[in-house]
């Protein structure tokens, strides 16, 4: 049970818009901690995709965006390639006994 | 270019050790805070440890008191000695860099390949 909230799975046609959520609580998103993005190809490492909600580390395209509001934050895809097909990861810091930097459970995205 | 290398993972039985290695390269490793973050078979990730460029150490509640993460900044290094290891334990540990200037909104821009730990009798 991660402490994030992903959806398990989400797809989506080439060319269209998709967005993944992450839903925290008020000890990590809801406490004004950031949310961050991260991208694992098939068989690769993670790689940084959003960080502090909404900003994209040097050689990230623009169709991958992020937003946070409350306790969740979301992450848009637009313009949808086949070579985004992978599992996507929210992670943020959270102030409970239980730990400080947590992960969602992630999301894989489909393209059809 | 930032590069992470792992290396000293293996098969071990229950209750056995190894320490994991993350030799760094392409950045001023002394300046940064390392983590180690894994990831069992066909799982989600999992925060494990971290070490401030300070040497302050945290530990996620699942392995404190039985891993140790440290450096070693004159060989650009960073460890992690497991010991007591438990089936659970098993996974692919990454070692990663921490970017941000407050802690609370450190994120990890660096990763490596990940070392795998397989612990069964």
């Amino acid at each position: 049970q991660s402490v994030l909230t992903q959806p398990p799975s989400v797809s989506g046609a080439p060319g269209q818009r998709v967005t993944i959520s992450c839903t925290g609580s008020s000890s990590n998103i809801g406490a004004g901690y950031d949310v961050h993005w991260y991208q694992q190809l098939p068989g690769t490492a993670p790689k940084l995709l959003i960080y502090e909600n909404n900003n994209r580390p040097s050689g990230v395209p623009d169709r991958f965006s992020g937003s946070k509001s409350g306790t969740s934050g979301s992450l848009a895809i637009t313009g949808l390639q086949a070579e985004d097909e992978a599992d996507y990861y929210c992670q943020s810091y959270d102030s409970s006994l239980s730990g400080f930097w947590v992960f969602g459970g992630g999301t894989k995205l489909t393209v059809l | 270019e930032v590069q992470l290398l792992e290396s000293g993972g293996g098969l071990v039985q229950p209750g056995g050790s190894l320490r994991l290695s993350c030799g760094a390269s392409g950045f001023t490793f002394s300046s940064y805070a390392m983590s180690w973050v894994r990831q069992a078979p066909g799982k989600g990730l999992e925060w494990v440890s971290t070490i401030s460029n300070s040497g302050g150490t945290t530990y996620a509640d699942s392995v404190k008191g039985r891993f140790t993460i440290s450096r070693d900044n004159s060989k650009n290094t960073l460890y992690l000695q497991v010991n007591s290891l438990r089936a659970e334990d098993t996974a692919l540990y990454y070692c990663a860099k921490a970017r941000g200037i407050a802690v609370t909104r450190w994120s990890f821009d660096y990763w490596g390949q990940g070392t795998l730990v397989t612990v069964s009798s």
